[in-house]
């Protein structure tokens, strides 16, 4: 079965400082990865998705992850921080259903703090 | 209203109530979904549909029953909870849910709590 680890259950960094939330994938098929994010008391927003093609993918609020098959791994990236930021991170792998319907699988979540 | 809407966003009930969440979306998209998000577990799938047709019933125990009256709209009918059920209920859809990694989009969540 496919499965999602997220190596760190909360990560606190300072403003402006570069951080990474990793993510590692279990699966035996071709994946589509996802990453999402959930703001306090709302629901979960797209960040970025890997479907296919370049291993770099860039999202929004200057955002990105890598690919990497042989690791498998979709680590999430941004160079500087902002206390904007802080929320929580999903990492998440699309597999589908024995109903043939497509589902999202997704890690336990990163709380990311941003300090001042 | 845009996105994808829920109601109520709060509900507290006992463990012989009834009670629905409602889910609607104005995306135009023929998916629709339910998570459960509980603290320190991964959200849970509960329930695929797709053009009204219920494809994907995850385990869940049949104190919570789903209803798709349309494809705008989503229910989860609930009836003799447990306090473990208090979680954040999430909806989603998505265009089609057929695969290909299409994008799930989300609504604020109901956060329930069973006492």
């Amino acid at each position: 079965a496919q499965s999602v680890t997220q190596l760190d259950s909360q990560v606190p960094v300072f403003e402006e400082a570069p951080v990474e939330l990793r993510c590692n994938y279990s699966s035996s098929v071709s994946v589509y990865l996802f990453w999402y994010v959930q703001y306090p008391n709302q629901g979960l927003q797209l960040l970025l998705k890997y479907l296919s093609g370049s291993t770099l993918v860039k999202g929004i609020n200057g955002f990105e992850a890598e690919f990497n098959k042989s690791q498998t791994s979709f680590h999430l990236r941004k160079p500087s921080v902002h206390i904007s930021d802080t929320a929580e991170y999903f990492c998440a792998v699309s597999v589908l259903t024995q109903g043939g319907s497509e589902k999202l699988v997704f890690g336990k979540g990163t709380k990311l703090t941003v300090n001042p | 209203e845009t996105g994808v809407t829920q109601t109520p966003r709060h509900l507290v009930m006992g463990m012989t109530n009834k009670k629905s969440l409602k889910c609607e979306q104005h995306l135009g998209h023929n998916a629709m979904y339910w998570y459960k998000q509980s603290a320190k577990k991964p959200l849970e799938l509960m329930f695929v549909y797709s053009l009204e047709e219920r494809v994907e019933n995850n385990s869940v125990p049949s104190r919570f029953s789903p209803e798709c009256p349309n494809s705008s709209h989503l229910f989860l009918h609930l009836h003799t909870l447990q306090p473990e059920d208090s979680a954040l209920y999430l909806c989603a859809s998505s265009q089609d849910g057929a695969g290909g990694g299409e994008e799930q989009y989300f609504g604020p969540g109901t956060r329930l709590t069973v006492t």
